[in-house]
């Protein structure tokens, strides 16, 4: 099977432009979990989506926004980035299970710098 | 706002040592599990731990979830220049699909 893939992996914007990073998840996985890692706050929750659905959010302002197709793969958003943004934003799909056994697996990431 | 410590922090160690990394919390998890990352990927899942007590060996490593679910740790015996990456341990709240992820351990073996 294939693994999870992320589109770009490399990004650089402009301090106040928008982006969106995709993830398609691994065939037949329906949850799609986003994270942001950085050197300083290390691997922070974003959001996890399933069935279209955002099922659990993270501490992240309402700058950061996600979404999902009905075909699993999802999307998320950032609007008027800032130097902070800059960070490795990881997707992760979880293939179905009971909530005791939910396992991640993680894509490569895409890496945003904002200048 | 819980927290998932790991210690250490860092670690160097030559070849053929063994080493253990501890991941330790005051809230209790329903599942957690230990990741190594490596430069430019993302984390690979190693394994995940769900009963209290239970050890897990893949290898040359072995997991162990504590009694309480808040702690875990991670011994590699004969460590390996190929052992070599950030591990991470990571928690699930129960009843959530969200997981809480940890510090980070980053490791470097040298031959």
């Amino acid at each position: 099977k294939a693994g999870v893939t992320q589109t770009p992996r490399y990004l650089i914007k402009t301090r106040g432009q928008q982006v969106t990073l995709s993830c398609s998840p691994i065939s037949g996985h329906r949850s799609v979990s986003w994270y942001q890692q950085t050197p300083g706050q290390g691997l922070q929750f974003l959001f996890e989506y399933f069935s279209e659905t955002q099922r659990n959010k993270g501490n992240f302002p309402g700058r950061f926004s996600g979404r999902q197709f009905s075909n699993s793969r999802s999307e998320m958003n950032v609007s008027t980035l800032e130097l902070g943004d800059s960070a490795l934003y990881l997707c992760a799909s979880s293939p179905p299970g009971t909530s005791g056994t939910y396992e991640q697996y993680f894509g490569p990431g895409t890496r945003l710098t904002v200048t | 706002t819980q927290l998932l410590e790991q210690s250490p922090q860092f670690l160097s160690i030559q070849e053929g040592e063994n080493l253990t990394v501890y991941c330790n919390s005051s809230s209790v998890f329903s599942s957690l599990q230990w990741y190594r990352q490596e430069p430019g990927e993302g984390p690979v899942l190693l394994v995940t731990v769900v009963t209290g007590g239970e050890v897990k060996k893949l290898k040359r490593l072995t997991f162990q979830f504590g009694d309480a679910r808040k702690d875990s740790s991670l011994h590699i015996t004969a460590a390996q220049p190929g052992d070599t990456g950030l591990y991470l341990c990571a928690g699930l709240t129960s009843g959530t699909y969200k997981y809480i992820f940890g510090t980070g351990t980053r490791l470097k073996v040298l031959a």
